[in-house]
């Protein structure tokens, strides 16, 4: 069965340092999500992606943060300047029409110190 | 405010029972997913509906538009079925989850 690939599945970074998730969607899927999730709080959206721009985003998702389609298989998150409260859970998603039938990545478990 | 309100927030069962979780939403949603997020972290889709019922072996999901609700139940519970279920709308704002242990 397709799946979403998201690497790595933990990384640890300084404060001040910048990082790169990195998601290889459901190959024919269209539609491209990040979402987070701090430790014992529920899941966030942040931002989706269509046709090579940013389709919607939330209030969490400002200029600190940034995402691409870098090349037609991989789908990245960067984040500049990490700060301890950006520790969480980041999942991506993908889907072959927009808001259905997600599939999601196992996560990266990012952990600033 | 497009609020998403599960409940309960936490649930223990007994292996065997019947489970609900439900799902309630503040303004009007065209679809909604229901996922399961495993002890792990993992998260997966199990149903994504727009309307009547849906069934997947032991998962049931219903949902009711004009009252902006769901649920989600599981039949003849086991151990294994213990995880976080959360449901989303489709305004992509997520339920703060339901928390299921079910007990041997």
């Amino acid at each position: 069965e397709p799946e979403v690939t998201q690497t790595p599945s933990h990384q640890v970074t300084q404060m001040g340092q910048e990082v790169i998730l990195r998601c290889v969607p459901i190959s024919n899927h269209l539609y491209f999500y990040w979402y987070r999730q701090i430790l014992g709080q529920k899941v966030e959206f942040l931002v989706s992606f269509y046709n090579n721009e940013i389709s919607e985003k939330s209030e969490i998702f400002d200029d600190q943060f940034s995402v691409e389609r870098p090349d037609g298989s991989n789908f990245t998150l960067k984040i500049r300047s990490t700060k301890l409260e950006d520790s969480a859970m980041y999942f991506c998603a993908s889907s072959e029409v927009g808001s259905w039938g997600y599939t999601f990545g196992s996560g990266t478990r990012l952990t600033v110190v | 405010k497009n609020e998403v309100e599960q409940s309960p927030q936490n649930l223990t069962a007994q292996e065997g029972e019947f489970i609900t979780i439900n799902c309630s939403y503040s303004v009007g949603i065209s679809a909604l997913h229901w996922l399961q997020q495993h002890p792990g972290g993992g998260i997966v889709s199990l149903f994504m509906l727009s309307s009547g019922k849906k069934k997947h072996g032991r998962l049931i999901a219903t949902i009711n538009i004009q009252e902006k609700h769901s649920s989600l139940h599981i039949t003849a519970s086991h151990p294994r079925d213990s995880a976080v279920y959360i449901c989303v709308g489709d305004k992509l704002i997520f339920g703060t989850g339901t928390r299921l242990q079910v007990f041997p």
